[in-house]
């Protein structure tokens, strides 16, 4: 069985200020990780994934994540946010095409 | 390009009624999905298809039905709208381990 653990339901940070968003996740098989956005009153929109090769992905707005297999996580990390970051975000894992959903981080950027 | 496409995008429904949320994808792609997302449980995958004609059971299926007779059609049904219903609802369609979503569905049932 898939399951995908979001630890944070809320995290509030500083405008400029670095953001860590922590996804852990199990399985018993290979799996492919993904981190959504969820602007308000929107649908989800895919901020990155990882699928095979460098452990490391970005996306193309600054943020990143890297799969860790030993600690099965894959954690989301941005160095500087902005306040347009202000968002939901869901990390998921998907196997035999379907896709499991963590319960969410609230990141709240404030000025 | 559409994408995918939910309607109704809103609807209130009394304990009992009966109602169907369409789905249309313009990308041709085969899975589809439907998921409900309520506060702090993230989303949950109702029903989904593989393909025209196949619907399979998700996380939390009862009190939903599912079609697929058109490829770029997937519509979930309440036969019974109960308050426990009540949710934003979410349809997908994937391709290359991408999910690509519609803008949800906020339904009510009183």
């Amino acid at each position: 069985a898939q399951s995908v653990t979001q630890l944070d339901s809320q995290v509030p940070v500083f405008e400029e200020a670095p953001v860590e968003l922590r996804c852990n996740y199990s399985s018993s098989v290979s799996v492919y990780l993904f981190w959504y956005v969820q602007y308000p009153n929107q649908g989800l929109q895919l901020l990155l994934k990882y699928l095979s090769g460098s452990t490391l992905v970005e996306s193309i707005n600054g943020f990143e994540a890297e799969f860790n297999k030993s600690q099965t996580s894959f954690h989301l990390r941005k160095p500087s946010v902005h306040i347009s970051d202000t968002a939901e975000y869901f990390c998921a894992v998907v196997n035999f095409n379907k896709f499991y959903f963590g319960s969410g981080t609230k990141l709240n950027v404030k000025p | 390009n559409a994408g995918v496409t939910q309607t109704p995008k809103f609807r209130v429904l009394k304990t009992g009624q009966s109602m169907t949320l369409l789905c249309a994808q313009d990308m041709n792609h085969e899975y589809m999905y439907w998921y409900r997302q309520d506060p702090g449980m993230g989303l949950r995958l109702i029903h989904y298809s593989v393909g025209e004609g196949t619907t399979a059971k998700g996380e939390v299926p009862d009190g939903y039905n599912v079609s697929r007779l058109k490829k770029q059609n997937f519509l979930l049904g309440l036969e019974s709208a109960a308050p426990s219903q009540t949710s934003v609802y979410f349809c997908a369609s994937s391709y290359a381990g991408e999910l690509f979503f519609g803008e949800g569905s906020r339904l009510t049932v009183l």
